[in-house]
């Protein structure tokens, strides 16, 4: 079945450490994508990028990198710049004009 | 800049009536509007999309509508079940074809 995996699905980070959350797709989709959320708030975007080796920054990309070095994949690091971290973190997909996104089951990111 | 609003007070309905979501927005005029199901700790799941010059969307016991003059979308359940029980998320396309996110409203039907 085709998908998106995130892994971990908990992670938990010590101050001054920087992690990466992968996000793995197989539905051969252009578009993936970074969001953030909280309880309470709407998701919040972090980076996206549309095309292999290119990416750009969200609403709330400082403290966070990416790279798009295969279109299947697109992981997330959480630098030590990231003052307020823990949080629900998620992947999506989709085909560029198609309409929906895919998501993946998500990683929660707790500082320690 | 645009802002999307939906009821963050949790919805109860008795199983078997209709359940009716509500999404304002404001400062935008998007081309389209998305709906989502989410479970707890689980990423959302994509229902309905519905672009500015439709009225109306049906999806078996979903039925979206979308009024650009009054910037609301309603989302409805009908005959609903306990198993409709989650948090519906609408999504909104910006200026840079990107999605800006309500925060989600919380679905409770009692059996």
């Amino acid at each position: 079945d085709g998908g998106i995996t995130q892994s971990p699905k908990y992670l938990f980070r010590k101050e001054g450490q920087n992690v990466t959350l992968s996000c793995e797709q197989n539905l051969n989709h252009d578009a993936m994508y970074w969001y953030r959320q909280d309880p309470g708030q709407g998701l919040r975007l972090i980076y996206y990028s549309q095309i292999v080796n290119d990416f750009q920054k969200g609403d709330i990309a400082e403290g966070y990198s990416v790279s798009r070095e295969k279109k299947e994949s697109f992981p997330l690091t959480v630098t030590s710049a990231q003052k307020n971290p823990t949080a629900f973190y998620l992947c999506a997909s989709t085909e560029q004009g198609a309409g929906g996104y895919t998501f993946g089951s998500g990683t929660r990111l707790t500082v320690v | 800049s645009q802002k999307i609003e939906q009821n963050s007070e949790a919805l109860n309905i008795q199983e078997g009536k209709t359940a009716t979501l509500t999404c304002n927005y404001t400062n935008y005029s998007p081309a389209y509007l998305q709906w989502y199901r989410q479970d707890p700790g689980r990423g959302p799941v994509f229902l309905l999309l519905i672009r500015e010059n439709e009225k109306e969307k049906r999806k078996e016991r979903l039925k979206v509508t979308f009024d650009t003059t009054l910037k609301q979308s309603l989302f409805h359940i009908t005959a609903s079940q306990p198993a409709d029980s989650a948090t519906y998320l609408c999504a909104l396309d910006d200026s840079n074809y990107q999605l800006i996110w309500g925060a989600g409203t919380k679905l409770i039907i009692k059996p």
